[in-house]
């Protein structure tokens, strides 16, 4: 596609539930990631995917929070039993190359993001 | 210490005049750096990248690196009230681009 695209654009979900979240990078692009970013704050890494596989986990907040990549693409965030403090916006982004060789090829592009409200 | 700093701001600048936004950064190798702009509600958006010392132009906009001193900087000119917005320097860290917490700059009419 054109542009990284996530879906669903707003979720409202009850506390206690499940979510997920949808990503869609640029095609070709094989790195990919995820952000959280909560009203007024900055962005959080949560995890990076380069290919299918994730070298860092290392933002991930809580085992509540997981993620996968298949054929290299699409790439989904579930949030289990949903809290109030999960009440975010979930950005996606994704790049051409390398996670660690940041290059004007490798320049990450973000979705639109996933407005997460937990009540 | 963080990876990318930046001061929060808010930065308020006159219609026209320039802005000048700051980061510094802490990874002596790091090679490459990205000012992103974020409007309210919306999603970063690139603006600029600067990979060499010194300056580079785009427009209105200048990215200035600076790896001796380990800062990098984003120049306004002629700022105009729809620069408002949060402005964000990333830089990378391992394996992935680190996000300053964004200074929010404020373009008066």
């Amino acid at each position: 596609g054109a542009g990284v695209s996530q879906s669903p654009s707003n979720k409202v979900t009850e506390k206690g539930k499940d979510v997920e979240l949808r990503c869609d990078p640029i095609s070709g692009h094989t790195a990919l990631y995820w952000y959280r970013q909560r009203l007024g704050q900055g962005l959080e890494f949560l995890i990076y995917f380069q290919g299918n596989s994730a070298p860092d986990k290392s933002g991930l907040p809580s085992d509540r929070f997981s993620a996968e990549r298949t054929g290299e693409s699409v790439s989904t965030l579930t949030i289990q039993r949903t809290q109030q403090e999960d009440s975010a916006v979930y950005l996606c982004a994704s790049s051409r190359g390398q996670g660690n060789r940041f290059s004007s090829g490798n320049t990450i592009y973000f979705g639109e993001g996933s407005w997460l409200t937990v009540v | 210490q963080k990876e990318v700093e930046q001061n929060s701001g808010p930065l308020s600048v006159p219609e026209g005049a320039i802005a000048s936004l700051n980061c510094t950064y802490s990874d002596r190798v790091s090679q490459s750096f990205f000012w992103y702009r974020q409007y309210s509600g919306k999603s970063p958006e690139l603006i600029m990248s600067i990979y060499s010392n010194g300056d580079k132009e785009d427009g209105r906009f200048t990215a200035q690196l600076n790896k001796a001193s380990q800062y990098v900087s984003l120049l306004i000119r002629d700022s105009q009230p729809s620069d408002s917005a949060t402005y964000l320097c990333a830089g990378p860290g391992f394996q992935k681009l680190v996000f300053g917490t964004g200074t929010r700059l404020l373009v008066s009419p």
